[in-house]
């Protein structure tokens, strides 16, 4: 079946670095992205959302970049922090459909950041 | 966003017997979702549960292993019966939000379950 996947299990960055998480996606008909951040022992805290007709996406510190073409996802954080070490998630799902809306999740990648 | 509650946090378990996990939302919510997370793993969607209504499973999940309850709208229970060590999982309970920009789902603490 189609899935959600990521490129790397985990990164490192130095504290202050900005970090870049890639996660690819294979089903087309995806029209709502969102990023998640799962630290130890909780669950998933959503970070950012972003839909099909947009590119790009800014929040506090973080951006979501959309390739439709490539069907590529990105998120990118500004001047990593220790806080922000955590497991990240892409997931997917098709919004307007009538039915719930059904999220699928990428794999999980690790960020680790050095002092 | 909703404040989602879930006990017991974590419990280990003996093969064959069974545990309730409960969900608890701040908010009535029309939809509840239930999750699994295996060991260093990704979310996995086990089931849909609506108020009134049976809940509905997705592929590999059934009913017999997993029942749920929705008695209202703020409320949610799912069971793991006769458990075995592959039960050993998080199981997250998650609710809908709209964000402006589309509908996000929201998680629980999560509930780890130990199995031996």
């Amino acid at each position: 079946g189609e899935s959600v996947g990521l490129h790397l299990p985990t990164l490192s960055v130095q504290e202050g670095d900005n970090s870049i998480i890639n996660c690819a996606y294979s089903n087309s008909a995806s029209d709502y992205f969102i990023w998640y951040k799962q630290e130890s022992g909780k669950g998933p805290q959503f970070i950012i959302d972003i839909r099909s007709n947009m590119d790009k996406r800014q929040g506090q510190r973080v951006t979501v970049l959309l390739n439709k073409t490539v069907k590529h996802l990105s998120l990118q954080i500004a001047a990593t922090q220790p806080g922000d070490s955590a497991v990240y998630f892409c997931a997917e799902t098709r919004l307007g459909t009538g039915a719930n809306s059904k999220l699928t999740f990428g794999k999980g990648i690790t960020l680790s950041v050095r002092p | 966003s909703a404040v989602i509650s879930q006990k017991p946090s974590r419990d280990i378990c003996q093969r064959g017997t069974s545990l309730t996990i409960q969900c608890q939302v701040d908010s009535q919510v029309t939809m509840m979702f239930w999750y699994r997370q295996q060991p260093g793993q990704s979310l996995t969607l086990i089931a849909t549960a609506n108020q009134g209504s049976e809940a509905t499973y997705e592929s590999g999940f059934v009913i017999d292993k997993f029942p749920i309850s929705r008695p209202n709208l703020t409320f949610s229970t799912l069971t793991v019966s006769n458990m075995s060590p592959e039960d050993s999982s998080i199981y997250l309970c998650s609710v809908e939000e709209g964000t402006g920009t589309g509908i996000v789902q929201y998680f629980g603490p999560g509930t780890r379950l130990t199995v031996t």
